[in-house]
């Protein structure tokens, strides 16, 4: 997805927190995606937030949005080696059946 | 419930060959999608099945066809492959009803083109 950009490498000291940053273009996105991609594996949904929300958490994760920068970021709490994936966010436009993923954030989280 | 199927995980072919991509779901969802994951290329559309008798392109569909074959099955089909259809193949799924679009990922395809 040439429309949301995200840096492609982050390292991450066990037990620390991790932030995933992302990027989008269209203003009218409705919702926007985090997905988590283990080695050898397909794409799973962590979470997702809704347009007209500013946070949502869920246990580890807190997903913060900007609508105004179309900033997205997603912060995992005392990550673990089991964190260790690619991240990928998505967004998704009125209601288009269509997600437009970014190129995805590979976390390697180091002991 | 498996979720999402895909046949084969892994498949190497020469220049020219064509094969058909499997996938099934059970979750008795509406739509339907094929990606292709390239590295630092993120998951791109290649065709997609908003409802059982409907296919329409995504972002890369030359090259491609798929048959929404019923509503559980969704193939896609490489007519005569080339090294630039080198990739993982992701096949998913959703249903549209609660809204938010939260595709379910089969394990994908793994497809060298020779």
């Amino acid at each position: 997805g040439e429309d949301v950009e995200q840096s492609l490498f982050l390292s991450v000291r066990e037990g620390d927190s991790s932030v995933i940053n992302c990027t989008y273009t269209d203003s009218s996105s409705t919702y926007l995606y985090w997905y988590k991609q283990e080695p050898g594996a397909g794409l799973q949904l962590l979470t997702y937030i809704f347009s007209n929300m500013d946070m949502k958490q869920d246990q580890r994760l807190t997903v913060l949005l900007n609508k105004k920068d179309k900033h997205l970021s997603l912060r995992i709490a005392d990550t673990q080696t089991g964190d260790s994936a690619i991240y990928f966010c998505a967004e998704s436009i009125g209601e288009s059946y269509k997600l437009s993923f970014g190129a995805g954030t590979t976390v390697t989280v180091r002991a | 419930n498996a979720g999402v199927t895909q046949t084969p995980k892994f498949q190497v072919l020469k220049t020219g060959q064509s094969m058909t991509l499997q996938c099934a779901q059970d979750m008795n969802h509406n739509s339907m999608y094929w990606y292709r994951q390239d590295p630092g290329m993120g998951l791109r559309l290649i065709y997609y099945s908003a409802s059982e008798g409907t296919t329409d392109k995504g972002e890369v569909p030359n090259g491609y066809n798929v048959s929404r074959l019923n509503k559980r099955e969704f193939s896609l089909r490489l007519e005569s492959a080339a090294p630039s259809q080198t990739s993982v193949y992701f096949c998913a799924s959703s249903d549209l009803a609660g809204g938010g679009n939260e595709q379910f990922f089969g394990p994908g395809t793994r497809l060298t083109v020779l």
